[in-house]
């Protein structure tokens, strides 16, 4: 089985400070997880993905996250909130084998309003 | 490089009736997944096709049902629909695993 957990449904922040989204899954095998952004009425849009390559994932518009096994966390960084980045982010666990491959399991999703 | 494609994207049915959404993948993306989005549910997994096989199903009734073309379009189905059914519908075409690639969706309205 697999699971994710967005722990803040809403964040606010004011433009130019730092943004923290958290994210911990549940996983019986190795997964993958990714972020995904969606902007009002517009489609998901990947942010970034880990692969089982290096734990610290680097993605678009200034977006990272470290992978922590030991803390089964994934959480969303920016050094520097943008007035564009609000939006809805949803953190994905993705399974990649047994009976979880295939099967993409969405978190419930956080908010993310910016403040000038 | 087109994207994914989903037609039609919008549908108003009414309840009992039942409706199919064509989504079609990125050429040369084999696995295509679809997923529900709601406000109150928020994005659910509906399934998943590889090689004109399903992969993998979420929790919902039979009446959800889909299927994979040898060219790779999917097709989902909905019968009997119910008003709990209007929904953002999301198709997602994907070249390697989970790194999926979202289509506009199909917004269904069930009266």
């Amino acid at each position: 089985a697999q699971s994710v957990t967005q722990l803040d449904s809403h964040v606010s922040v004011s433009e130019g400070t730092p943004v923290l989204l958290r994210c911990n899954y549940s996983s019986s095998y190795s997964p993958s997880l990714f972020w995904y952004v969606q902007h009002p009425n517009k489609g998901l849009q990947l942010l970034l993905k880990y692969t089982s390559a290096a734990t610290l994932v680097k993605g678009i518009n200034g977006f990272e996250a470290e992978f922590k096994k030991s803390e089964t966390s994934f959480h969303l960084t920016k050094p520097s909130a943008h007035m564009s980045d609000a939006a809805e982010y949803f953190c994905v666990v993705s399974g990649r084998q047994g009976t979880n491959a295939g099967k993409s399991t969405f978190g419930d999703g956080t908010t993310l309003t910016v403040k000038p | 490089k087109a994207g994914v494609t989903q037609t039609p994207r919008y549908l108003i049915k009414t309840r009992g009736q039942q409706v199919t959404l064509s989504c079609s993948p990125i050429s040369g993306h084999r696995s295509v997944s679809w997923y529900q989005q709601t406000p109150g549910q928020g994005l659910q997994f509906l399934f998943e096709y590889f090689s004109e096989t399903q992969r993998n199903k979420g929790n919902f009734p039979g009446r959800f049902s889909g299927r994979q073309f040898s060219n790779s379009r999917s097709e989902m189905n909905v019968s009997t629909l119910e008003l709990g059914d209007s929904a953002l519908y999301l198709c997602a075409s994907s070249l390697f695993q989970g790194n999926l690639v979202f289509g506009p969706g199909t917004r269904l309205t069930v009266l």
